[in-house]
């Protein structure tokens, strides 16, 4: 089954404590985002990636990383996350660019940042 | 920058009634647009696009047609089922790298 797979679903930390959301998907896609999602603010993109090793700015990068070794991964790091980054964040992943193909999300993963 | 502003909701209907939900951005050129749909609990799913002026996005009995003199790309849907309860998100590229969402709008169907 075509699907991109979020881990942790749920997690619950502390400020400071390095965290790793992982992404995976199936689909041999080029593409991949991060998004985060907040009431009355809809997705923001975090970063994207249009291939391996090739990652880019979306519009709030600050507070994360990210890599892209294989083409099928793409965590999410936050090295000291902090309670403004408390939200429900979603992968993606596009064969192509989002004008040309779909954009399949993840299930979504909520971190709560104490 | 670009951004997309989307009718504010919850809105509510009762079963077989007529949906419309709003969307109108702002952006240089010339960008595509699309409606995203979350079922609760889930990820977003693509319900329909437009890639230039007039173009009509169809799918599932909705429809929105790109109309770039008024930069508005509404959502109808002329009868809607309980099971079209959703957040439905319209969004903006313009480079097919970055993805622009408005707010969501909230749609709750009555039996």
């Amino acid at each position: 089954e075509a699907q991109v797979t979020q881990n942790p679903r749920y997690l619950i930390t502390v400020t400071g404590k390095k965290l790793t959301v992982t992404c995976s998907q199936n689909m041999n896609h080029e593409y991949m985002s991060w998004y985060r999602q907040d009431p009355g603010l809809g997705l923001r993109q975090i970063y994207y990636s249009m291939n391996v090793e090739v990652t880019d700015k979306g519009d709030v990068p600050e507070g994360y990383k990210v890599s892209r070794k294989e083409k099928r991964n793409f965590p999410l790091i936050l090295e000291s996350p902090s309670p403004n980054q408390t939200s429900l964040y979603f992968c993606a992943s596009s064969y192509a660019s989002v004008n040309t193909g779909e954009l399949f999300f993840g299930e979504g993963s909520r971190l709560t940042v104490l | 920058g670009d951004s997309v502003t989307q009718m504010e909701g919850p809105v509510t209907l009762s079963e077989e009634a007529f949906l419309t939900i709003n969307c109108t951005y702002t952006a240089t050129g010339y960008p595509s647009l699309f409606w995203y749909v979350q079922y609760p609990g889930e990820g977003l799913q693509l319900l329909l696009k437009a890639t230039k002026a007039d173009d009509k996005g169809s799918n599932k009995g909705f429809e929105a047609t790109y109309r770039k003199e008024t930069t508005s790309f509404h959502l109808e849907k002329g009868s809607v089922q309980v099971s079209d309860s959703a957040v439905y998100f319209c969004a903006l590229t313009k480079d097919g790298n970055k993805l622009v969402f408005g707010a969501g709008t909230i749609l709750r169907v009555k039996s």
